[in-house]
């Protein structure tokens, strides 16, 4: 059973820094993709960023690139996400994904972001 | 960046109703695309990969269909637990990109 968890939500000002983490558990982290996906309160989903199973590859959302930065450790079955200065439009759950190919398949239970001065 | 078209953004449905929600993408994405539901609060839960594949668990009611560039969810007989917001996201290449909602409520 495929379980992931996210850590390190919470209410941060505008420009600064915030690290996201996700557990894994329930399949082989190191031969999956990992995603990460946002959702603004009240409304649709947003792909953010994606990396490839080793780490080797990465590709990010065009509104987060340059600032946040996708990062795995296979040794600790967990998947991050570096959130540098932080926007008012950044406020989101952030979700965790494991990869299927390409598509986003299993989720995690997301962790909110909320940045405000 | 390839853009989903979703439609329509909300509906009215009664339990027993046929339900279709439509993407249709900017460019060409062969079959790569997947279909979520998300009831309020939860993360979302995916239904459909590749365009008409049924996820393991999944009632056979939910369908998908591709035409060209346009892609179909079907709920054949709605039921009390299918009301919630659905998604399409194209799988295609990168950035990948949602649909922007189809919200299924009780008439």
């Amino acid at each position: 059973q495929v379980r992931l968890v996210e850590s390190g939500g919470g209410v941060v000002q505008p420009g600064r820094s915030l690290r996201l983490s996700c557990a894994a558990s329930g399949f082989t982290f190191s031969s999956s993709g990992m995603h990460w996906v946002r959702q603004a309160p009240g409304k649709g989903l947003e792909w953010v960023a994606v990396v490839s199973y080793d780490g080797s590859n990465k590709y990010y959302a065009d509104s987060v690139k340059g600032r946040f930065t996708i990062s795995r450790d296979n040794s600790k079955n967990t998947l991050y996400l570096q959130m540098n200065s932080l926007r008012v439009e950044d406020t989101a759950v952030y979700y965790c994904a494991k990869a299927e190919q390409q598509l986003v398949s299993s989720w995690g239970q997301g962790t909110l972001v909320t940045v405000s001065s | 960046a390839i853009q989903m078209t979703q439609s329509p953004s909300s509906l009215s449905a009664s339990v027993g109703d046929r339900v279709t929600i439509t993407c249709r993408a900017s460019q060409g994405i062969r079959n790569d695309l997947g279909w979520y539901q998300q009831k309020p609060g939860k993360a979302p839960k995916l239904l459909i990969s590749a365009a008409s594949s049924l996820q393991s668990g999944i009632p056979s009611r939910f369908s998908g269909s591709r035409s060209g560039t346009d892609f179909t969810l079907t709920i054949s007989s709605l039921q009390p637990e299918d009301f919630a917001t659905y998604y399409c996201l194209q799988d295609y290449n990168y950035p990948l990109t949602f649909g922007g909602g189809t919200k299924v409520e009780i008439k």
